[in-house]
């Protein structure tokens, strides 16, 4: 019962340093989405993907990228990390047939120092 | 207005309460409702589907009025085990979803 995977769960980054955040789906979801949730704060959409090819921007997408070349994965980039970057990052997906759930992973933790 | 809203509490409620929280929602076109539990830095979790005719399990019950454009969850007897933040979901169409910014809520023993 893996659903979605997220790797690393924690980071510590220096300003200015890149990294990729992963996340895998195993259950043939064909829409994912990259979140951020600061502290006290809502969720808010980074990027999404309606399938392998697609992609498309969220609300915060400044700072980072990502790409789907895979049906089971939707890895975000973060470049030249900054502060403002210090957040959990939580990965979901959901299926094709519309009006469905979002299923989420358990998250990654990154500060930026 | 913000397309979903929900007040963000907290609400501070005893072991064995019934405590009630709504949801607003700006688009009538809005097609599925969901509850979503989040426990504190972890992910969010679906709580249950809101159905037109009102739906419930077990101590939990939720209720739509697309009339009015709200969404209401219903906790009975209340548990320290529920104490966490409900998140109102709405899908527009599609994959369209929004999520609310959640009501915190404390169960005290």
């Amino acid at each position: 019962n893996a659903g979605v995977t997220q790797t690393p769960k924690f980071r510590i980054l220096k300003i200015g340093q890149s990294m990729t955040l992963q996340c895998a789906q195993d259950m043939n979801h064909n829409y994912m989405y990259w979140y951020r949730q600061d502290p006290g704060m809502g969720l808010k959409l980074i990027y999404y993907s309606v399938g392998a090819g697609i992609t498309d921007k969220g609300e915060v997408p400044n700072g980072y990228n990502v790409s789907r070349s895979t049906t089971e994965d939707f890895p975000l980039r973060l470049e030249l990390a900054a502060p403002s970057q210090t957040s959990v990052y939580f990965c979901a997906s959901s299926s094709s047939y519309s009006n469905q759930p979002q299923h989420f992973g358990d998250g990654t933790r990154l500060s930026i120092l | 207005r913000k397309e979903v809203e929900q007040d963000p509490g907290p609400f501070n409620v005893p072991e064995g309460a019934t405590v009630a929280f709504n949801c607003t929602y700006s688009n009538s076109a809005s097609q599925s409702f969901f509850w979503y539990r989040q426990d504190c830095r972890k992910e969010p979790k679906l709580l249950m589907s809101v159905y037109s005719s009102g739906n419930e399990d077990g101590r939990f019950t939720a209720q739509l009025n697309r009339a009015s454009q709200y969404i209401s969850l219903l906790i009975r007897d209340s548990k320290l085990s529920d104490s966490a933040t409900y998140l109102c979901v709405v899908i527009d169409g599609g994959f369209k979803t929004i999520f609310g910014a959640g009501t915190r809520l404390f169960v005290k023993a």
